[in-house]
């Protein structure tokens, strides 16, 4: 079975500074997707940034980055120049495949605030 | 844009109860599924379809059912309502996926339903 660990449950930042959200995942497929949604408070949970396995390269969306590092089945998020809209829960997500009705596997969630 | 909709943001019910959630996409979505959501837990996947008509178990559907009588909108049934069903609900969507196009497979998301069950 296919899983996705955050081990970070809480994170604080100052505005401006730069911040990584950390995920690990296991699983046995070498063809996957790996996502990170963004929950701001009270509103609708919006995708951030998509990975798919087979690219090397790490995906990039404006201050939003990613760290995938496929042997060690991690895929940290980072997010430079953090403002304050950038508070929100965080979930890692897992896709095995390509086809099909698209199964996601989240992680357990980071909540980050960034402070004024 | 992708608008998803929940019938409720909030909804109080008594133990025992036949509890509706509702769900509708407006995009022509193929794939429809429900999640609940509670801390330290992240989401979990209830029930998912691909199809009208077409329903599949997630890896928590115990106390639940879903129905999809027309393409727009996805149902989640709970039967008899327990308390520990007081949850977060979040209702998402996503286009065929077929061929590999990554541009395809985004979910999104409706707004949610804080369901309570005394």
């Amino acid at each position: 079975a296919q899983t996705v660990t955050q081990s970070q449950p809480e994170m604080s930042v100052q505005e401006a500074e730069t911040v990584t959200l950390s995920c690990t995942y296991d699983t046995s497929e070498n063809n996957y997707y790996l996502f990170w949604y963004k929950q701001p408070p009270s509103r609708q949970m919006i995708l951030v940034i998509r990975q798919e396995a087979y690219k090397q390269q790490n995906a990039t969306e404006n201050r939003f980055s990613v760290n995938f590092q496929k042997a060690a089945k991690s895929f940290s998020l980072k997010i430079s120049d953090s403002q304050l809209g950038d508070t929100a829960m965080y979930f890692c997500a897992f896709r095995v495949g390509i086809q099909g009705a698209q199964k996601l596997v989240f992680g357990q969630g980071t909540r980050l605030t960034i402070n004024p | 844009d992708v608008k998803v909709t929940q019938s409720s943001r909030y909804l109080v019910k008594r133990t025992g109860e036949k509890v509706f959630l509702e769900c509708v996409q407006d995009m022509d979505h193929e794939n429809m599924f429900w999640y609940r959501q509670d801390p330290g837990l992240g989401l979990r996947l209830i029930y998912f379809s691909y199809d009208v008509k077409m329903k599949e178990k997630g890896d928590i559907p115990e106390g639940y059912s879903v129905s999809r009588e027309k393409k727009e909108r996805f149902s989640l049934i709970l039967e008899s309502a327990s308390t520990n069903q007081t949850s977060m609900y979040l209702c998402a969507s996503s286009p065929f996926s077929g061929g590999g196009h990554m541009g395809t497979d985004t979910q999104y998301f409706g707004p949610g339903t804080r369901l309570t069950v005394l």
